[in-house]
C-alpha cells in the first residue's frame, strides 16, 4: 500500500511570500505524481502532472518537483496571492494498480 | 462544458433510502473513477473502471455499494440502504490513458440524516 503524507497541514502566510508544499510517498516504484487544489466544498482542480521520470514541472507561478528515489515531492508557489487559499493535494500513482493515492492536504491561507 | 460532470451536486436523504449518483467524464477519456472524500481527509479510492469494465474494487466498497458504466460512457454509484457514515462528498475522475493527468467533477456531497 502506498503511504502519502503532507506537511504541513495547514500554512498561513502574509500575501507576497514564496512558500513550498511538501509530500512524501512510501514506495517509490510510482507511474507519477500529481498535485491538485481544492477550494472548500468543491472538487478538485489539477495544477501539474509529474511522470516519474522527470524532475519538474512549472507552470506560471507554480513549480514542482520530483525526487523520486527519496519518496518527496515539492510544491512552490512564487509571490502568493490571496486566490491561492485553498487546500492542496498530492496524487500518486504507483507502477502496479491503477488507483492513485491522496495525501491529506495543506490548507494554505494567504493573508491580504 | 467539456469538463466531467456530475450530478446532483448535493443530496439528502433519510437513513435506510438508496441513492444514485451519475459521472459523466470527459468524452474522450476510457478510464473512470469513484473517489470518497470526508472532511478534513483527502479522497479515498471506491473503484475504477476501463471502458465498460470494473477493473477495481476498494475494501470500502461494501455490498451496498454498486457502481456501473454501461457502454463505457456515463457511470453510475448507487448505495443501497444508507447509513450516517456514507455522509460523504464522493468525487468521479476520468483520465485519457494511464500515465496522463486525471480530471475531477465538482462532486456530490451526501448527507444521511
Amino acid at each position: 500500500k502506498q503511504e502519502v503524507t503532507q506537511i504541513p497541514a495547514a500554512l498561513s502566510v502574509p500575501e507576497g511570500e514564496n512558500l513550498v508544499l511538501n509530500c512524501s510517498f512510501t514506495d517509490s516504484a510510482i507511474y507519477n505524481l500529481q498535485w491538485f487544489r481544492q477550494d472548500p466544498g468543491k472538487g478538485l482542480t489539477s495544477l501539474l502532472l509529474i511522470q516519474s521520470s522527470q524532475r519538474e514541472q512549472t507552470s506560471g507561478r507554480l513549480n514542482a518537483s520530483l525526487d523520486k528515489s527519496s519518496g518527496r515531492s515539492t510544491l512552490y508557489i512564487a509571490a502568493s496571492q490571496p486566490g491561492d487559499s485553498a487546500t492542496y493535494l498530492c496524487a500518486v500513482s504507483k507502477v502496479t494498480g491503477n488507483q492513485f493515492y491522496f495525501g491529506t492536504g495543506t490548507s494554505l491561507t494567504v493573508i491580504p | 462544458d467539456t469538463g466531467v460532470s456530475q450530478d446532483p451536486r448535493h443530496k439528502i436523504t433519510k437513513r435506510g433510502q438508496n441513492v444514485t449518483f451519475r459521472c459523466d467524464p470527459i468524452s474522450e477519456h476510457n478510464r473512470l473513477y469513484w473517489y470518497r472524500q470526508t472532511l478534513g481527509q483527502g479522497p479515498e479510492f471506491l473503484t475504477y473502471f476501463q471502458n465498460e469494465a470494473q477493473l477495481e474494487k476498494s475494501r470500502l466498497l461494501s455490498d451496498r455499494f454498486s457502481a456501473e458504466r454501461p457502454k463505457g460512457s456515463f457511470s453510475t454509484l448507487e448505495i443501497q440502504r444508507t447509513e450516517q457514515g456514507d455522509s460523504a462528498m464522493y468525487l468521479c475522475a476520468s483520465k485519457e490513458g494511464r500515465g496522463t493527468e486525471a480530471f475531477f467533477g465538482q462532486g456530490t456531497r451526501l448527507t444521511v440524516v
